[in-house]
């Protein structure tokens, strides 16, 4: 069981939009930044977003992240085949002095 | 270009003990918080531990007590010492940089897999 909470799955067709929530608590998403993380198939994960909203360099607009409260979201625009992968939130949790996780959420093109 | 290479994964008994190491290059090594990150098979990301700027470490509660993170910052290599090794810590391990924030991974290596089964 997660600390923080994701659908397990997604769906959309090409060009349309999905997006990923994830909830937490006061102590953690409700406290410090969220950042999100893609992992294709068999790859190790990669940077999506920081500090809540923050791209890095080289990670396309059509990805961007918002948080209200003690939740987070992660919106994925003009979605392509290649954003297959399985997307994940992480953030500090202050109560237990460790970084937490959300489950995953499966992204799949229809 | 930044780099983290982790090598020591291998086939161990339970009960039994395994360092893991990730070099790391291309980044000023104790300017950043580093973290082990693993992945059971088929599963989701679970944070290991952590190792901050000053030298404080934390540790998930299923390692507390078993592992423990350190670093070598002469060798900027980041190391994870795991005992009392179970069926269920078996996962790929990566070692993963942070960006500005602890939980903000922004580099990670390949992984190393680490199988614990008799």
């Amino acid at each position: 069981q997660s600390v923080l909470t994701q659908p397990p799955s997604v769906s959309a067709a090409p060009g349309q939009k999905v997006t990923i929530s994830c909830s937490g608590s006061s102590s953690n998403i409700g406290s410090n930044s969220v950042s999100w993380c893609q992992q294709l198939p068999g790859t190790a994960p990669k940077l999506l977003i920081s500090d809540n909203n923050k791209r890095p360099s080289g990670i396309p607009d059509r990805f961007s992240g918002s948080k209200s409260g003690t939740s987070a979201t992660l919106a994925i625009t003009g979605l392509q085949t290649g954003d297959e992968a399985d997307y994940y939130c992480g953030t500090w949790d202050n109560n237990l002095n460790a970084v937490v996780f959300g489950g995953g959420t499966k992204v799949t093109v229809l | 270009e930044v780099q983290l290479l982790e090598s020591g994964g291998d086939l161990v008994q339970p009960g039994g003990s395994l360092r893991l190491s990730c070099a790391a290059s291309g980044f000023t090594f104790s300017a950043h918080a580093m973290s082990w990150v693993r992945q059971a098979p088929g599963k989701g990301l679970e944070w290991v531990s952590a190792i901050i700027i000053s030298g404080n470490t934390y540790y998930a509660g299923s390692v507390r007590g078993r592992f423990a993170i350190s670093r070598d910052i002469s060798k900027n290599t980041l190391y994870l010492q795991m005992n009392s090794l179970r069926a269920e810590d078996t996962a790929v391990y990566y070692c993963a940089k942070a960006a500005r924030f602890t939980s903000d991974f922004d580099y990670w290596g390949q992984g190393t897999l680490v199988t614990v089964s008799s």
